[in-house]
């Protein structure tokens, strides 16, 4: 069955960098746009970014432009989210989520298949 | 931007009642719009997409309704598992989330 796999959360100190990966597995991960969503404790779901099937195309979310940036390996079915310039309201459970649409030229923006999350906490 | 807003913030609901949630967008958003249960400690998932498509495995006591600005996701008699935080989503424009409604026993 369809399966992704978040790693890479923990504790970091403002200012620093943070990189999570997801694997997706039982499923074409070469044809899916793939997505990170975050939710700060006690909090609702924030979209944060996504990447086409084919690495192309990335779009941010305004609140992490210039900070984050994500990145996909086809070849590794791995896509991965490079956290710099963290700060305290960057704390939450960040998940990875497969895009709704398997076609390579269309992104759906719905989130069919979610990892666990990993939990990235920024203090000092 | 297109804002969401959900509501009621909590429905207190017992075992077998029926559930009828709301989701109000600023703007029309066609039929552009998902519905996600979210347990504690869990993932959310998906249940309905574009309105009213039940996402694969969802029961049939799942049924989304609305277009344009007004949309509900009703739940037709409320099952034990069913207690949980929902949140509606639009993919009209910018992926936001609504703020959620949390279904819990009375």
């Amino acid at each position: 069955q369809v399966q992704v796999v978040e790693s890479g959360g923990g504790v970091v100190q403002p200012g620093r960098s943070l990189r999570l990966s997801c694997v997706g597995s039982e499923f074409t991960f070469s044809s899916y746009a793939m997505h990170w969503i975050r939710q700060a404790p006690g909090k609702g779901l924030e979209w944060v970014t996504v990447i086409s099937s084919n690495g192309d195309t990335k779009y941010y979310a305004d609140s992490v432009k210039g900070r984050f940036a994500i990145s996909r390996d086809n070849s590794r079915n791995t896509v991965s989210l490079e956290m710099n310039s963290l700060r305290p309201e960057d704390t939450a459970v960040y998940y990875c989520a497969r895009d709704a649409s398997s076609s390579r030229h269309a992104v759906a923006y719905y989130f069919d298949y979610w990892g666990q999350g990993a939990l990235v906490t920024v203090s000092s | 931007e297109i804002v969401l807003t959900q509501s009621p913030a909590t429905l207190s609901l017992s075992p077998g009642d029926a559930a009828t949630l709301s989701c109000r967008a600023s703007q029309s958003i066609s039929n552009y719009l998902a519905w996600y249960q979210q347990k504690p400690g869990q993932a959310p998932r998906l249940l309905i997409f574009d309105a009213s498509n039940r996402a694969a495995g969802i029961p049939a006591r799942f049924s989304g309704s609305g277009s344009g600005t007004d949309f509900t996701l009703t739940i037709s008699s409320l099952e034990p598992e069913d207690f949980a935080v929902y949140y509606c989503q639009q993919r009209s424009s910018w992926p936001p989330f609504g703020q959620g409604t949390k279904v819990e026993i009375k």
